[in-house]
């Protein structure tokens, strides 16, 4: 099976601009996870998606958004950029929200 | 609420030698997940090993293994044989047990630590 999968892989912006991450999961897979890798935060849960409803989000400003389509793809949308968002973005999905997570290979965002 | 610590940000290791990486927990829950992730330089996360809380017996997959303390909340990592192609770096990972309304896969994260292999 092919892996979980990230688009695009790097990103450049600047402030103020908006973003939409995507990730397609494992086939099969329902549920989708997202989380902001950064330096100085670590890894930090942004949100997780199961058969289209979000069920959890971390604790984020509302300029993070995302939604799963009915295929399980995901896409996660940042408005308003700052440069504090520059990041990895990883999006893990698993065959339901118990169950394990296996990676993409991230987004490298940058925000100038 | 639930934390991870990694309180060893960065080992090395010779080549064919053995390490071992520490993770402490908190939870007031009975029943979790413990993950140990590899993040390579090519920041792919890569799952490792895995520990049910309710299993006693340490998981092992080949030549990694844990060595699971529930009651002191520890969980640390042992690589045996060491290769160049573990240097990387090492997240541990804490999940809740699904029940009730509050199912979640949320994973929560330790600092990491960097492992080096020198040859």
């Amino acid at each position: 099976k092919a892996g979980v999968t990230q688009t695009p892989r790097y990103l450049i912006k600047t402030r103020g601009q908006q973003v939409t991450l995507s990730c397609s999961p494992i086939s099969g897979h329902r549920s989708v996870s997202w989380y902001q890798q950064t330096p100085g935060q670590g890894l930090q849960f942004l949100f997780e998606y199961f058969s289209e409803t979000q069920r959890n989000k971390g604790n984020f400003p509302g300029r993070f958004s995302g939604r799963q389509f009915s295929n399980s793809r995901s896409e996660m949308n940042v408005s308003t950029l700052e440069l504090g968002d520059s990041a990895l973005y990883l999006c893990a999905s698993s065959l339901a929200y118990q169950e394990t997570q296996y990676f993409g290979p991230g987004t490298r965002l940058l925000v100038l | 609420a639930q934390t991870v610590t990694q309180s060893q940000p960065e080992m090395s290791v010779q080549e064919a030698e053995t390490v071992t990486l520490s993770c402490t927990y908190d939870t007031s829950e009975s029943d979790y997940y413990l993950f140990w992730y590899k993040q390579p330089p090519s920041r792919q996360m890569i799952l490792v090993i895995r520990q049910e809380a309710y299993k006693q017996q340490n998981a092992t997959e080949n030549r990694f293994s844990v060595n699971f303390q529930k009651a002191a909340k520890s969980f640390s990592l042992k690589i045996s044989d060491s290769q160049l192609g573990d240097a990387a770096m090492y997240f541990c990972a804490y999940r809740r047990y699904p029940h009730g309304s509050s199912n979640t896969g949320k994973l929560i994260f330790g600092q990491g630590t960097t492992l080096q292999v020198k040859p």
